[in-house]
């Protein structure tokens, strides 16, 4: 089983400042990472796939990088609505998510 | 516009079997680009992916389920279905349908279902 580990569990940062959440995986998965938002009682909102690429209709504000066991996702000028949890998910064999990282307000 | 919809008991007892269903509209499970599956997550925790289907049959479950999940398609109702034998407390969790093809566009989710298992 791939073992996605996220940190920091929780990272406080103020509105309009910039976020960057990191990942790693147990062993290389190549570019096939995604990231996703989600929000209480909702399902999970898809951001980034292929390490890099954004969904659609994500903001440009949203970005993603890395391959091989090492990622990250940076989140420039921060928005309220874009305090939630986020989760890393890699999908080279099957799925497995990270644990979560909570962005809160600083 | 692809939606998911699931549907299920809420309560379950112990050492019963759950049975979830999910009802997929404005996109046909009748090809095998892309899986559909199910995921959970307990209250206040992580997500995790419990197994997925092709339309082929071809089915893939997490090994950590032991062999209790069976996922099996309607093709007819353009539905899939989740079974979990012998569940306990730890199997209370949001239950989501989903079908995620690692690209830009298929990528969708259920609202997801609160199954409590409690005598």
């Amino acid at each position: 089983e791939i073992v996605m580990t996220q940190s920091p569990g929780t990272l406080s940062v103020s509105p309009g400042e910039r976020a960057t959440l990191s990942c790693r995986a147990s062993q290389s998965i190549s570019s096939n990472l995604a990231w996703y938002q989600q929000k209480a009682g909702q399902a999970p909102r898809l951001l980034i796939y292929g390490a890099s690429s954004r969904a659609t209709g994500i903001p440009a504000r949203f970005s993603g990088s890395g391959s091989g066991t090492e990622f990250t996702l940076t989140i420039n000028s921060l928005q309220s609505e874009d305090f939630a949890v986020y989760y890393c998910q890699q999908y080279n064999n099957w799925y497995t998510f990270g644990q979560g990282t909570k962005l809160e307000i600083k | 516009q692809v939606q998911l919809q699931e549907s299920g008991p809420g309560l379950v007892k112990p050492s019963e079997t759950l049975s979830l269903t999910c009802t997929v509209s404005g996109y046909s499970i009748n090809n095998n680009k892309y899986p559909w599956g199910w995921i959970r997550q307990p209250p206040g925790k992580g997500l995790e992916w419990i197994g997925s289907i092709y339309y082929s049959g071809s089915t893939f479950y997490n090994p950590s389920l032991k062999s209790r999940a069976t996922i099996s398609l309607d093709t007819s109702k353009n539905q899939l279905s989740l079974k979990l034998s012998s569940v306990t407390a730890a199997d209370t969790a949001v239950y989501y349908c989903a079908s995620l093809g690692g690209d830009c566009c298929h990528d969708y989710w259920g609202q997801g279902t609160l199954i409590t298992v409690s005598s």
